[in-house]
């Protein structure tokens, strides 16, 4: 298996609902990442997980909160989110390590906060 | 100074012409360098990774990296139309899995 999955393809959701954004990989890549991605701008990288630890949050509100239940798995919740926040949310996975510094990025989640 | 740029674009090039598509970035101590391609709508795949000076060739793409004068260029020869995207270059950081990507450029093919 070479791909990361991500759930739900779309969601949309209201500000003050809780929900949470999905991914999986079974590459036995050792870390995971979430990016947001606005219309016509680049990836901008929110957090990563290596090992299953949190390594780097790059000053992400606390609306938005990483769980990696273990190194397959990666979540991100949701709550109270405002309509800015709305943008393509992209989960990515690499080996770690030395030479595996190659990112694979899941379909991504379409998120639209109304 | 940004840390990953490249020309916005959009380029267009016929098709079977060769594209060339740069990227310079600011950080000297940046080891690892990437293109990205992503249609509209899509994720970013990865086409090509790059580690050392020189060149690195993968069918019709060659990435090209000079560390001195921090610049990294992909060539797509004989290009078609399904190469028509945006091109994201990006650069790990030199602490840990923390990529920059460039704002991309924007390839046209015109059959």
């Amino acid at each position: 298996d070479t791909e990361v999955t991500q759930t739900p393809k779309h969601l949309v959701m209201g500000m003050t609902n809780k929900k949470s954004l999905k991914c999986e990989q079974h590459m036995g890549h050792r870390a995971m990442y979430w990016y947001k991605q606005k219309a016509k701008k680049p990836p901008e990288l929110m957090f990563v997980y290596s090992y299953e630890k949190l390594s780097i949050n790059e000053s992400v509100p606390s609306r938005f909160s990483p769980e990696c239940p273990n190194s397959s798995l990666l979540n991100l919740h949701l709550h109270a989110l405002q309509p800015e926040d709305s943008a393509l949310y992209l989960c990515a996975s690499s080996l770690a390590g030395v030479g595996g510094d190659e990112q694979f990025f899941g379909p991504g989640t379409r998120l639209t906060v109304l | 100074q940004k840390e990953v740029e490249q020309n916005s674009g959009p380029l267009s090039v016929p098709e079977g012409a060769i594209a060339s598509l740069n990227c310079t970035y600011s950080d000297r101590g940046s080891q690892s360098f990437f293109w990205y391609r992503q249609y509209s709508g899509k994720s970013p795949e990865l086409i090509m990774s790059i580690y050392s000076n020189g060149d690195k060739e993968d069918g019709r793409f060659t990435a090209q990296l000079n560390k001195a004068s921090q610049y990294v260029s992909l060539l797509i020869r004989d290009s078609q139309p399904s190469d028509s995207a945006t091109y994201l270059c990006a650069v790990n950081r030199n602490y840990g899995q923390n990529f920059v990507f460039g704002p991309g450029t924007r390839l046209s093919v015109l059959p």
